[in-house]
């Protein structure tokens, strides 16, 4: 059972940089699979935010490719998000992902709210 | 960037009941759809990916149907824990991409 827990500042002011670190527990992510981000404003629907393959390749979302960065540190096992320049739209919870066949999400962590606001 | 449509925003019916969930893409997306459940205040979980294979664990109850434009998602005899929202989502090969559709509410009639 893999386990995926996110965990970061639960509020950023805007203009800010938003910063995510999601711990992965019982796999490798150097060993395979690809990893995802995905948010949900409050009360709204799921958007991808972007996905980092163990290859180190990454690929992101065309409305936030300007402001998000994905990468992984093998050493500690874990996957980091930074997002520039958050306004009030950017306030959601932040989930992070396992992909299964390239682009399914088949597992998740908690989710984590992070709101922007002053 | 493929689009997903997702009908009805909100579904009532009766426990015991089935229930017909459907997807449509703005392009032919092959097979590359899956659904999620996902409950207030939990992450979503996956259902059914490449339209019609069941995740590990999910109840013969749930089944996807559907290729190119038009996916479903069928529930037969509702129990009262699936209700909650319901999400289709789509990827494209290339570029890589993936978009969700913005869920249909299932609830207790």
């Amino acid at each position: 059972q893999v386990q995926l827990q996110e965990s970061g500042p639960g509020l950023v002011k805007p203009s800010e940089t938003l910063s995510l670190t999601c711990a992965v527990s019982t796999y490798s992510i150097s060993s395979g699979y690809y990893w995802g981000w995905v948010r949900q404003p409050p009360g709204k629907g799921l958007e991808w935010i972007g996905s980092y393959f163990h290859s180190g390749f990454t690929y992101y979302s065309p409305s936030l490719e300007s402001r998000v960065t994905i990468s992984a540190d093998t050493s500690k096992n874990h996957l980091s998000l930074r997002l520039t320049s958050v306004t009030a739209a950017d306030t959601a919870v932040y989930y992070c992902a396992r992909q299964i066949t390239g682009w399914y999400f088949d597992y998740w962590g908690q989710g984590t709210l992070v709101t922007v606001s002053s | 960037e493929t689009e997903v449509t997702q009908s009805p925003a909100t579904l009532s019916v009766s426990p015991g009941e089935g229930a017909t969930l459907s997807c449509r893409a703005s392009q032919s997306v092959g097979d590359n759809i899956a659904w999620y459940q996902q409950k207030r205040g939990q992450a979503p979980r996956l259902l059914i990916y490449s339209a019609s294979t069941r995740a590990t664990g999910i109840p013969a109850r749930f089944s996807g149907s559907g290729s190119g434009t038009e996916f479903t998602l069928t529930i037969s005899s509702l129990q009262s824990e699936d209700f909650a929202v319901y999400y289709c989502q789509q990827y494209d090969n290339w570029p890589p991409g993936v978009t969700f559709g913005q869920g249909t509410r299932l609830e207790i009639k």
